[in-house]
């Protein structure tokens, strides 16, 4: 059974850094092919990808939060970790996580299962 | 920059079919795949790869594609399936649609 759980703060400060752990079951981040992404969605709004961690520990990041972002894991504890600087009011959102397999055929990839999220209000 | 377009919303009675879609300039080199979310809820993947459907969704739910063009096709909808749906494509990054809601009258 494949779970996922975020945790973290649910509120910051601006300018403050925002650190959040996806803790995870039944499944294995050293098993090839196997990654966990982190997705957000500010209250109403779509959801946005954030970055993505695989097996191998290749990292991948959205252009436009590039500059923000860092991913890590820790495969002996089953948790990656997003770590976000600079945190402003529209950063306010439920962010998730996400297993993430690799489709081999064609390079892409989806979400197969989600954590229930976490609100993070930005304010101060 | 690359977009994937979504119907804000599409309204079906129960039993019709409901078809959302999605539009997108790489989609006909990239796969797609399809979530849906009710309120309060994490998403749910319900089609990957365009058309497979994933274990334990059901069988009404199916997905298709055409040029840049992909459906997900919803076939003798229930109130249970009103819900917001989300299209989603990737290579290095990832890229969802702005969602539609789907509403069951």
């Amino acid at each position: 059974q494949v779970t996922l759980r975020e945790s973290g703060p649910a509120l910051v400060k601006p300018t403050q850094t925002l650190t959040l752990t996806c803790t995870f079951s039944g499944f294995s981040l050293s098993t090839s092919g196997m990654c966990v992404s982190w997705i957000r969605q500010p209250p109403g709004k779509a959801l946005e990808w954030l970055a993505r961690i695989d097996w191998d520990d290749d990292k991948y990041y959205s252009t436009s939060l590039k500059t923000r972002l860092t991913i890590s894991k820790d495969t002996s504890k089953n948790q990656v970790v997003l770590t976000m600087t600079n945190m402003d009011p529209v950063d306010t959102a439920t962010y998730y996580c996400a297993r993430t397999p690799l489709d081999y055929d064609s390079s892409g990839y989806y979400f197969d299962y989600w954590g229930q999220g976490t609100l993070v209000t930005v304010s101060s | 920059s690359y977009e994937l377009t979504q119907p804000p919303s599409v309204s079906v009675s129960p039993g019709q079919t409901a078809r959302i879609t999605c539009s997108g300039d790489a989609l006909p080199k990239q796969y797609a795949y399809w979530y849906q979310q009710k309120p309060g809820q994490a998403p749910v993947l319900v089609i990957y790869k365009d058309s497979e459907r994933p274990s334990g969704i059901p069988e009404r739910f199916s997905g298709s594609s055409s040029g840049t063009t992909v459906t997900l096709t919803i076939s003798g909808v229930q109130a249970e399936d009103e819900a917001d749906y989300y299209c989603q494509s990737a290579d290095s990054s990832a890229l969802f649609g702005g969602g539609t809601k789907l509403t069951v009258l």
